[in-house]
């Protein structure tokens, strides 16, 4: 089974807004991951926070991992449509294999 | 640059034929991977290789097998191909983990058509 599940499946938003993926995972973990694929496209990695940080930036991107309830949101801000495209997070287990397991994904839609 | 290459982006092949899938890293990485994409139901691992001539199954690997005699290609085979492997299929290459990163880059997919 999956890890690691996004939420929610679909978000449709305006050029502007910011735009809030949450992903829930269920043992503990080294690492959570954030991908991007676009439409057809591979997977490209955005932004790894490891199990002992909280909160990490880059450039319009905001991680956070709460480990006691098992969950991590990424907050596009200021989105453009250029950022519609599927988001991944993807985890690997504590003590476990490197192996990263991947969601199912949120499909994000930002209109002009 | 990074790159990932797949031999082929879209492919159209007929029920009981072998199909290869090749990928190839230019990043001299240690780990890849063969992943399917199916809608709703996310990236699924099939086989990955950790060295050359090693590998080891993944989530999904009936039906499949895998090659890696050299350390920048990993092939994916479908000894007869049926119309349930019709699926993206996408390959990734990892460094050996380590404190600096565990990201995982990934060729642009090959999407497999089965009839």
């Amino acid at each position: 089974s999956q890890q690691g599940e996004e939420d929610p499946q679909a978000l449709s938003i305006q050029e502007g807004e910011n735009a809030t993926m949450n992903c829930s995972y269920k043992t503990s973990i080294n690492n959570l991951q954030w991908y991007r694929q676009n439409s057809g496209r591979g997977l490209v990695h955005l932004i790894l926070i490891r199990s002992n940080e909280r909160e990490k930036h880059s450039g319009r991107l905001r991680v956070t991992l709460d480990t006691s309830k098992k969950s991590s949101s990424l907050l596009i801000t200021a989105s453009r449509a250029a950022d519609t495209a599927s988001y991944f997070c993807a985890t690997d287990l504590e003590g476990g294999s490197y192996i990263p397991t991947f969601g199912r994904g949120t499909s994000l839609i930002v209109h002009p | 640059d990074v790159k990932v290459t797949q031999s082929s982006r879209y492919l159209v092949k007929r029920t009981g034929e072998k199909v290869f899938l090749e990928c190839v890293q230019d990043m001299d990485h240690e780990n890849m991977f063969w992943y399917r994409q199916d809608p709703g139901l996310g990236l699924r691992l099939i086989y990955f290789s950790y060295d050359v001539k090693m590998k080891e199954k993944g989530d999904i690997p009936e039906g499949y097998s895998v090659s890696r005699e050299k350390k920048e290609r990993f092939s994916l085979i479908l000894e007869s191909a049926s119309t349930n492997q019709t699926s993206m299929y996408l390959c990734a290459s990892l460094n050996r983990p380590g404190p600096v990163s565990y990201e995982q880059y990934f060729g642009p997919g090959t999407r497999l058509t089965v009839t």
